[in-house]
């Protein structure tokens, strides 16, 4: 089993939707959670983190962590087509020390916005 | 511009044949780290580094080597390449003190 799982869609959405992005992770020692967007042909890139439980928005985009139930969640609010991208989360001890190089990543999920 | 550069960005070449990708980065990170993109398989560590001359395995080292010998630099040493490495390949970087990794463009390796 891997330490962190995605359903990798592909979703497909019209613009204006929520969209909603989840993953499961088994490692209890998680803190740190990440989501990573990555473009056609490009790098992933950050695009929020979170810390133990609880809720981050930034804009449209809002993260989630429930460590009860071991689940992350990434909304996404009135999607546009430029949000189309693979979305990856990402989870890490926050250990310090050589856990700042140590992200384990889901599968990531394929997001289809349509106009 | 702060960036993580990659060469080549394409590849082809056949089994066996010793190949180096090169990273490089211009931000002054310690932590450097290279990954393999595989469908259905995510994002896999192959190794990471978390200062010059310090190195260590990720989740799937066998078959790849690395040096960091300067902080900005950091190679990714396929010494006998076999086609269950043909895949995309990252490097990445950080800050000793943060998770947040900046990613190159991505190096597409095929090997026949």
């Amino acid at each position: 089993q891997k330490e962190v799982e995605q359903d990798p869609g592909p979703l497909s959405v019209p613009e204006g939707a929520i969209v909603s992005l989840n993953c499961t992770y088994s490692n209890s020692a998680f803190q740190y959670f990440m989501w990573y967007r990555q473009y056609s042909r490009k790098g992933p890139e950050l695009l929020m983190y979170t810390y133990s439980s609880g809720n981050k928005e930034d804009g449209r985009f809002t993260a989630q962590v429930d460590k009860s139930s071991k689940y992350i969640s990434l909304f996404i609010r009135d999607s546009q087509p430029s949000d189309s991208a693979t979305y990856l989360c990402a989870g890490t001890t926050n250990a310090g020390g050589t856990s700042y190089g140590k992200l384990t990543f889901g599968q990531g999920t394929i997001l289809t916005v349509h106009p | 511009e702060a960036q993580v550069t990659q060469n080549p960005r394409y590849l082809i070449t056949v089994t066996g044949k010793k190949l180096t990708v090169t990273c490089s980065q211009n931000m002054n990170h310690e932590y450097m780290s290279w990954y393999r993109q595989d469908p259905g398989l995510g994002l896999r560590q192959i190794y990471y580094s978390m200062n010059v001359e310090v190195t260590d395995k990720g989740d799937v080292p066998e078959g790849y080597k690395v040096s960091r010998k300067e902080k900005r630099n950091f190679p990714l040493i396929l010494e006998s390449p076999s086609p269950n490495q043909t895949s995309l390949y990252f490097c990445a970087s950080s800050k000793g003190d943060s998770y947040e990794q900046y990613f190159g463009p991505g190096t597409r390796l095929t090997v026949t």
